[in-house]
């Protein structure tokens, strides 16, 4: 498998549920980063992760990191509509300079 | 709130012809990036860009690529002699900091070539 793969695929959830979707890479990282992407719009950057880092939050954002399990999850808290999205994490890999690797992304449909 | 801006938001041009993709990063970031993500694909990366020049690029970004940071705010890349393949969404990014900085991305390029 290839550097940040997203599990599911997709996910259909109704508004007021929780996502959760996961993220494995395959190298040391210097940092994970989570991004959303609206259907054929730009990406927005959502939350930053530092390998030394376990936990980090952001309004109803929620990422983990395990770097013994080379593992990111993001968790959104009490979903809405507008979270509907494609969401991608990206990896800044240790020692390969500042460029991210990308995974495929998870299609999050939230139903109202 | 400061974003990075890009202009056009859609470019169709013919297979063959020179196009030149504009982005205005944020103001006081200092490095500069392209991604491309072709239709139901990844996005990839090309190009790293500080200090005026190519910091990495992926093999990609062949000769048939060129970014320039021709003013103190623009940021561009130039695509020689398009071929079909190269019809994608094109990225602009920015970071205040190299290693380990928050990349933020603008709205992109819709590039069709036909």
């Amino acid at each position: 498998s290839q550097q940040g793969e997203e599990d599911p695929q997709a996910l259909s959830i109704q508004e007021g549920e929780n996502a959760t979707m996961n993220c494995s890479y395959k190298t040391s990282i210097n940092n994970l980063q989570w991004y959303r992407q609206n259907s054929g719009r730009g990406l927005v950057h959502l939350i930053l992760i530092r390998s030394n880092e376990r936990e980090k939050h952001s309004g109803r954002l929620r990422v983990t990191l395990d770097t013994s399990k080379k593992s990111s999850s993001l968790l959104i808290t009490a979903s809405r509509a507008a979270d509907t999205a494609s969401y991608f994490c990206a990896t800044d890999e240790y020692n390969a300079g500042n460029m991210l690797t990308f995974g495929g992304g998870t299609r999050l449909m939230v139903k109202p | 709130e400061p974003e990075v801006t890009q202009t056009p938001s859609h470019q169709v041009t013919q297979m063959g012809q020179e196009v030149i993709l504009r982005c205005v990063p944020i103001s006081n970031h200092l490095y500069f990036y392209w991604y491309r993500q072709i239709l139901g694909q990844k996005v990839e990366f090309l190009v790293s860009f500080y200090n005026n020049e190519i910091s990495e690029k992926s093999e990609i970004f062949d000769d048939q690529f060129s970014v320039e940071r021709p003013d103190g705010s623009n940021f561009t890349l130039k695509i020689r002699s398009t071929k079909l393949e190269d019809s994608a969404m094109y990225f602009c990014a920015s970071s205040e900091r190299g290693r380990s900085g928050e990349q933020y991305f603008g709205p992109g390029t819709r590039l069709t070539v036909t």
